[in-house]
């Protein structure tokens, strides 16, 4: 099985900082990846796709980097509305496994 | 507009039973892979188990390998998961997810609300 080890667990940010969260998978997985965002009490959002690709409707602050094992989110300049908890997910075999995810609060 | 409501979930006890449901609307579920993801309270999300479009190629993960059933009814637009021999581990909110891999045949993301499933005695 594919371990996706995620960094940080959390993260304490202000609005308007520029944060990034790694992701890195134990074999290669190409660029077969995906970030969520999840908020309380509500399912899980697809942002990124194909490790770089935004989802349509995501704002443009959110970028997708990597491919093979190593494989960043960044977040440009945080809103109030980015405070949440993020997961990648790797797609590339099966089972499909899911980072541990990051916790992202106010500073 | 697409919805995945999910249903069946409560409190069982430890060996037990349950039966999910996700009841899909506003597409055919027919030609559409579909997964089922869950969340234990206030931890991460674990893949579960995923059936192909005519339900003959499936995939589960190794914990619930042996004690769940995915499968689906076209038909009835319903795609289904049946849980036996339930742990105090199983307990989480089960989502059930169409696709979850982007294509360009399905680009969208969509997940049902989630149902809650409790083992405990």
């Amino acid at each position: 099985d594919i371990q996706m080890t995620q960094s940080p667990s959390s993260l304490s940010a202000s609005v308007g900082d520029r944060v990034t969260i790694t992701c890195r998978a134990s074999h290669g997985i190409r660029s077969d990846l995906a970030w969520y965002q999840q908020k309380p009490g509500k399912a899980p959002k697809r942002l990124i796709y194909g490790a770089s690709s935004l989802q349509s409707g995501v704002p443009f602050r959110f970028s997708g980097r990597g491919s093979g094992t190593e494989f960043t989110l960044t977040i440009s300049s945080l809103q109030p509305e980015d405070f949440a908890t993020y997961y990648c997910l790797q797609h590339n075999s099966y089972p499909h496994t899911f980072g541990q995810g990051t916790k992202l609060e106010i500073k | 507009e697409v919805q995945l409501v999910e249903s069946g979930g409560g409190l069982v006890q430890p060996g037990g039973s349950l039966r999910l449901t996700c009841a899909a609307s506003g597409f055919s579920l027919r030609t559409y892979w579909m997964h089922w993801v869950r969340q234990a309270p206030g931890k991460g999300l674990v893949w579960v188990s995923r059936i192909n479009d005519d339900g003959d190629n499936i995939m589960y993960a190794d914990s619930v390998k042996g004690r769940f059933t995915i499968s689906r009814d076209n038909a009835k637009n319903t795609l289904y998961l049946q849980m036996n021999s339930l742990r105090a581990e199983d307990t989480a909110v089960y989502y059930c997810v169409r696709t979850l891999v982007h294509s360009a045949y399905d680009p969208d993301d969509y997940w049902g609300q989630g149902t809650l499933v409790t083992v405990s005695s």
